[in-house]
């Protein structure tokens, strides 16, 4: 089955800065990888999804970029605020429209003000 | 349209007992997924459920199941609760392109 690792496990920036979250797949049949923000208490938030056909993706501060052959994807947060702390994970998924859905271990971000 | 649902969101339990959760998708969603979320194993994958099926199944004890019904509502079901089952269980609903909305969780704490 799928197996997702995520790096770091802890991040912390100031404000303003640039985060970065690296994650890596085993299964080459993934084709659907989607990021997720957990604040303390809530429910994680989908913020972000890539599918397999593209190598990046923007909204606004932040962006996804895939690279296949590495079997690795990644999340960029630009210009950091407060607000975007919390926990990070990403996911990969084996199937169009047939959820394995496999999760890495997640990141938790500090932004220092 | 109404997010996805969680019943009840906390929970005591006992060891030896068994607990049933709920879960509405959102409508329209036929997929519903379960996760175990605890501090020191993340979000871990349970089971999917799409159309009153078990279409994928993640690595936990027979304890542990699931089922959905024809207006794809979802419960889950431990049975013969241990310590180890304290955990955060969220259900999410996907939409045909796989994006996953995850509901609040219940909280279960099992003493």
């Amino acid at each position: 089955g799928e197996n997702v690792e995520q790096h770091p496990s802890t991040l912390s920036v100031q404000e303003g800065d640039s985060a970065v979250i690296k994650c890596t797949y085993s299964d080459s049949a993934s084709n659907y990888f989607p990021w997720y923000k957990q604040e303390l208490g809530k429910r994680p938030q989908l913020i972000i999804d890539i599918r397999s056909n593209v190598g990046e993706k923007k909204d606004q501060r932040i962006a996804v970029t895939l690279n296949k052959t590495a079997k690795h994807f990644s999340l960029h947060i630009t210009e950091t605020q407060p607000e975007d702390s919390a926990v990070y994970f990403c996911a990969a998924s084996t199937r169009f429209n047939n959820n394995d859905m496999r999760f890495g271990a997640g990141t938790r971000l500090t932004v220092k003000p | 349209k109404a997010g996805v649902t969680q019943t009840p969101r906390y929970l005591i339990k006992t060891r030896g007992q068994q607990v049933t959760l709920s879960c509405s998708p959102i409508s329209g969603h036929r997929s519903v997924s379960w996760y175990q979320q605890t501090p020191g194993q993340g979000l871990q994958f349970l089971f999917e459920y799409f159309s009153e099926t078990q279409r994928n199944k993640g690595n936990f004890p027979g304890r542990f199941s699931g089922r959905q019904f024809s207006n794809s509502r979802s419960e889950m079901n431990v049975s013969t609760l241990e310590l180890g089952d304290s955990a955060l269980y969220l259900c999410a609903s996907s939409s045909e392109y796989n994006e996953q909305f995850f509901g609040p969780g219940t909280r279960l704490t099992v003493l």
